[in-house]
């Protein structure tokens, strides 16, 4: 089945830099790749996405981009805010008509320092 | 903007008990599933479902486990004997199609299933 591995696990960037978070798959059949936030006590939002025939997505402070032939793909968030301290998770799946089973990395707990 | 909604928040219960976990996916939607999330581990898979029955599940869950779409509002996961390593969060989630396209799955905030 699907594997997918994310770094780093934590990481602590100044308001205002660019914050980096990467995901590696092991299913080459995979086709979908959402980024989900997790504040604490909630559960996981959908913050971007991307499918396999894009090569990358934005959509303001948030950037998705993805390599096929590596089978890795990243969330690159600009200019961060405080509110941007989260858990971040990525997710592969094969998204069939009628059926998807996303498969989560590990999380990234993100602190953006003041 | 709709939501999924769970109940309870948050569920305690002994070992050998029977659990019901209650989820209101979004109206529109027809696809739910159900996730789990151990303690600072990350979420996992535990069952898709579609049309009044499971489209897939994962090795997690066995036959301690059982949805159902008791109505046309809720889904619900039975856990039959709970165990102690049951205890996690569980996330239902729900999509929906817009046309032959399958769109992302909306979380809702999870119930906490504490087994003692």
């Amino acid at each position: 089945g699907e594997n997918v591995e994310q770094h780093p696990s934590t990481l602590s960037v100044q308001e205002g830099d660019s914050a980096v978070i990467k995901c590696t798959y092991s299913d080459s059949a995979s086709n979908y790749f959402p980024w989900y936030k997790q504040e604490l006590g909630k559960g996981p939002q959908l913050i971007i996405d991307i499918r396999s025939n894009v090569g990358e997505k934005k959509d303001q402070r948030i950037a998705v981009t993805l390599n096929k032939t590596a089978k890795h793909f990243s969330l690159h968030i600009t200019e961060t805010q405080p509110e941007d301290s989260a858990v971040y998770f990525c997710a592969a799946s094969i998204r069939n008509f009628g059926n998807e089973k996303l498969t989560f990395g590990t999380g990234t707990r993100l602190t953006i320092i003041p | 903007e709709p939501e999924v909604t769970q109940t309870p928040s948050h569920q305690v219960t002994q070992m050998g008990q029977e659990v019901i976990l209650r989820c209101v996916p979004i109206s529109n939607h027809l696809y739910f599933y159900w996730y789990r999330q151990i303690l600072g581990q990350k979420v996992e898979f535990l069952v898709s479902f579609y049309n009044n029955e499971i489209s897939e599940k994962s090795e997690i869950f066995d036959d301690q486990f059982s949805v159902e779409r008791p109505d046309g509002s809720n889904f619900t996961l039975k856990i039959r004997s709970t165990k102690l390593e049951d205890s996690a969060m569980y996330f239902c989630a729900s999509s929906e199609t817009w046309g032959q396209v399958l769109r992302e799955q909306y979380f809702g905030p999870g119930t906490r299933l504490t087994v003692t």
